[in-house]
């Protein structure tokens, strides 16, 4: 599984949008990538996944530029709900398990 | 609503003692794990389960055991607990192949052990 770096933490403002990039330097041709969300006391649950270029949905959009070697969560406009720790995964469809880091805790301040 | 349920949410145990955390799936996920969550060391996969009866080690699989006797449960066992097994336990389930789906985590369980 390809080995992810994100930073430890970072903080917003409620209403601003926040960018969270994940590297993945030697992402394989097969890996996709992943996101989770994490509230305190709770599981991890999934957020979006892509293999390139843009993906959006409800909650996210997910920005993997051409060579893949890192990827960007965008959440738009946060709110104080939004404070959790992000998780970055890459691997591939064959893989059947998840390999965590350390996340990125992201604080959303009134 | 799909859901993955953890038998407690918080359990306090003795040192010594035989502890039986239960995990239940609704979605006939093939793929069940456990992991557990500390701080600063996030979640350490302890084991896996891809199929009924079938269990692969983790990368913490030391001090523990399980069992996966139906589809839908996957219990973890600590034969005999110690206070380095106080932790926040989740479980997860997840269809065979894991990139192009999504994995569905329980609510957790905070065990102490004293």
């Amino acid at each position: 599984l390809a080995k992810t770096t994100q930073p430890i933490s970072m903080d917003s403002y409620e209403g601003q949008e926040v960018n969270i990039t994940c590297s993945h330097n030697n992402i394989a041709t097969n890996d996709y990538i992943t996101w989770y969300q994490q509230f305190p006391s709770q599981g991890p649950r999934f957020i979006i996944q892509g293999y390139k270029t843009k993906v959006t949905n409800e909650v996210a959009s997910l920005f993997i530029p051409a060579d893949r070697k890192s990827s960007t969560l965008s959440l738009p406009r946060v709110s104080l709900s939004d404070t959790a720790v992000y998780y970055c995964l890459v691997g591939d469809r064959g893989y059947s398990t998840l390999t965590f880091g350390k996340g990125t805790m992201l604080l959303v301040s009134p | 609503d799909v859901k993955v349920t953890q038998s407690s949410r918080y359990l306090v145990k003795r040192t010594g003692e035989k502890v039986f955390l239960e995990c239940v799936q609704d979605m006939d996920h093939e793929n069940m794990f456990w992991y557990r969550q500390d701080p600063g060391l996030g979640l350490r996969l302890i084991y896996f389960s891809y199929d009924v009866k079938m269990k692969e080690k983790g990368d913490i699989p030391e001090g523990y055991s399980v069992s996966r006797e139906k589809k839908e449960r996957f219990s973890l066992i600590l034969e005999s607990a110690s206070t380095n097994q106080t932790s926040m336990y989740l479980c997860a389930s997840s269809p065979p192949h894991l990139m192009g789906a999504e994995a569905f985590f329980g609510q957790g369980t905070r065990l102490t052990v004293v």
